[in-house]
């Protein structure tokens, strides 16, 4: 089975800019999850989408968004760039409690 | 909400020694907690998991502890080699009841030395 693919690996943005990543689960998986890995944070909780509903949301503003598809993919976009938007952001698709995680795509906001 | 602590940031190994990071949560709700591996310019992968109903799990050379009691849980890998050298996160999850909201520790860095 092919693991969770995102798209681009790496995004070099400025400030004030949009920007739009993507996610394909692991075939079967419905339910897929965003976070944003920092070294002063961590790993944080973005959103989690199950049949394209967003069922939970973590403390983020309302500049960063998320969508899923019919065909379990998905989508997430930041807004307004600021420059500590710049972090590895990870899709995480699963089914029932495990969470398989992709490469991540890395973004830089200069 | 959940906060997760893990501790050590970071851990310096010999090769065949073992390693013990431990983690402590503070939601006794939370029923399920996985272990990541993460190497450079990787995802964190899932190398191990337990919930909340066993005490240990073992898988090779890499085991599970869970004290509900104390709320703490710990990884230990045993006969450590160079290619365990890594990032490892711990998590906690109340797992379908939260929908999948995961609360990950700030990872420890194990070096293990040749």
């Amino acid at each position: 089975k092919a693991g969770v693919t995102q798209t681009p690996r790496y995004l070099i943005k400025t400030r004030g800019q949009q920007v739009t990543l993507s996610c394909s689960p692991i075939s079967g998986h419905r339910s897929v999850s965003w976070y944003q890995q920092t070294p002063g944070q961590g790993l944080q909780f973005l959103f989690e989408y199950f049949s394209e509903t967003q069922r939970n949301k973590g403390n983020f503003p309302g500049r960063f968004s998320g969508r899923q598809f019919s065909n379990s993919r998905s989508e997430m976009n930041v807004s307004t760039l600021e420059l500590g938007d710049s972090a590895l952001y990870l899709c995480a698709s699963s089914s029932s409690t495990k969470l398989f995680f992709g490469s991540g795509t890395q973004l830089s906001v200069l | 909400g959940e906060n997760v602590e893990q501790h050590p940031s970071t851990l310096s190994v010999q090769e065949g020694d073992s390693a013990v990071i431990k983690c402590t949560y503070s939601d006794s709700a939370s029923n399920y907690f996985p272990w990541y591996k993460q190497e450079l310019g990787k995802g964190p992968q899932l190398i191990i998991d337990i919930r909340s109903n066993v005490g240990e799990k073992k898988d090779q050379r890499i085991a599970v502890t869970l004290n509900k009691t104390a709320k703490h849980f710990s990884l230990h890998i045993t006969e450590t080699q160079p290619e365990d050298s890594a990032v490892y996160f711990c998590a906690a999850s109340t797992g379908l009841d939260n929908f999948n909201k995961f609360y990950f520790g700030s990872g420890t860095k194990l070096n293990v030395k040749p």
